[in-house]
Formats: C-alpha cells, sequence, structure tokens
C-alpha cells in the first residue's frame, strides 16, 4: 500500500543529544513537509522541500535540520541548539498537478520526550 | 499567507448534519480551501477542497460562498468516529502551496 511512513512512534532523547527523526513516502510525491505541533496547538512548519537536494525553512526551523538525497525519503534532525524539542512531530507529503499542490499525507507522527 | 477564522469548538449529535463554517476575508484569487482532520495522537486526514464551485466527496460537502470570504464543510450525518479537530487552510495555488494550519474547529459527537 501507498503511504507516508514515520518513525519511530516514540522517542527519548537526553539533553544535549541529537536526534534523528525519520519520514518515507512512496506515493512518488515531489514535496515534503515536516510540522511540529504542541498540546492543544495547530500544526507549525518547521522545513519543506519540493524537489531533491533542496528544501527551505519554515516558520521555526531555528534548531533543526534536514536534507532531501531522495525523492522519498526527508528525515529531520532535531539538534541541541532546539531549546524546547518535546513536541509532535508530523511529515507530510503532497503532489504537483495544473492547480498546484493537491492534497497533502500526513505520516501517524513521532512523539519526542527530552529526558 | 491568507488567514481563516473558526469556531474554537461545537458540538452535534449522532446522525445530525454538522455545518463547520470558516471565514476567510482576505482570500486571494489562487488560492483553494483545504480542510482537514485530526483525531488525537495521529496526523491529520485530508477532507476535501474546493476553488470556486461547490465540492462534494464521500466524507463531506464543501460549500463556498460566492465571494469566496467564507466556506461551510458539510458532515451529512454525524457519526461518533467524526469527532476530531476541523482545519480550514488556504492554499495557495501554483506556488510551493504551503499549508498553514490555525487551532481548527474541535467537534464533539453527542450519542
Amino acid at each position: 500500500d501507498g503511504g507516508i511512513t514515520q518513525s519511530p512512534k516514540y522517542l527519548f532523547r537526553k539533553e544535549g543529544q541529537n536526534v534523528t527523526l525519520s519520514c518515507e513516502q512512496n506515493l512518488n510525491h515531489d514535496a515534503m513537509y515536516w510540522y511540529r505541533q504542541d498540546p492543544g496547538q495547530g500544526l507549525r512548519l518547521i522545513y519543506y522541500s519540493q524537489i531533491v537536494n533542496d528544501f527551505q525553512k519554515g516558520d521555526i526551523a531555528e534548531g533543526y535540520s534536514v536534507s532531501r538525497e531522495k525523492k522519498e525519503s526527508f528525515p529531520l534532525t532535531v539538534t541541541s541548539a532546539q531549546k524546547n524539542p518535546t513536541a509532535f512531530y508530523l511529515c507530510a507529503s503532497s503532489i504537483w498537478s495544473a492547480g498546484g499542490y493537491t492534497e497533502a499525507f500526513f505520516g501517524q507522527g513521532t512523539r519526542l520526550t527530552v529526558v | 499567507d491568507a488567514k481563516t477564522t473558526q469556531p474554537n469548538s461545537m458540538e452535534s449529535n449522532e446522525e445530525e448534519p454538522v455545518h463547520l463554517p470558516c471565514n476567510h476575508s482576505t482570500i486571494s484569487g489562487t488560492d483553494y480551501i483545504h480542510w482537514y482532520r485530526q483525531l488525537p495522537s495521529q496526523g491529520p486526514e485530508y477532507v476535501i477542497h474546493g476553488l470556486t464551485s461547490n465540492v462534494n466527496n464521500r466524507m463531506a460537502s464543501l460549500a463556498i460562498a460566492e465571494d469566496r470570504k467564507s466556506s461551510t464543510l458539510i458532515l451529512h450525518r454525524a457519526t461518533l468516529r467524526d469527532a476530531a479537530v476541523y482545519y480550514c487552510i488556504l492554499r495557495v495555488g501554483g506556488s510551493q502551496g504551503n499549508l498553514i494550519f490555525g487551532k481548527g474547529t474541535k467537534l464533539s459527537v453527542k450519542p
């Protein structure tokens, strides 16, 4: 089945450590996105990528880094510079059509907790 | 990015229709209106989108005002599984089309 997969579902990190969240899609989508969600809040955009080897900062990119070496993969690294990394992280992908980008498909999320 | 305004919460009875409103008075001509919903601890799920004309799919209907400054998501018969946070989002056509989320409307469905 086609879809978007995030792993792991739960992740614990010690303060001062970097950690990488995985996002893979087999939908052949061009664009991929990373969002952060805090309790009771909407989603905020961290980074997005429209094409391989290119990505752009979203609204809250500080303390995060990404890469897009393959079309199907868009990993997110939460660095030690991110002061408050405990949150629910969501990855999404979308395809380009004549009218622009169509609906986005989301993964099931990774819940990151700093201990 | 153009903003949307939604009520924080709404309640509905099971088996009854639900009308979820969204105001987007600063919408531009190339903005598509998208709706997503999110269940607790899950990723958002696409519901429907449209540009000017009303749209129907197996999940819902989208009614768009003639001036496009507001829209309404219609769930024809609410079920308990429809209880979720519903997000109304404007997505720029012909561009990177980033989805900018607000806080959405939390829909409760009573049996």
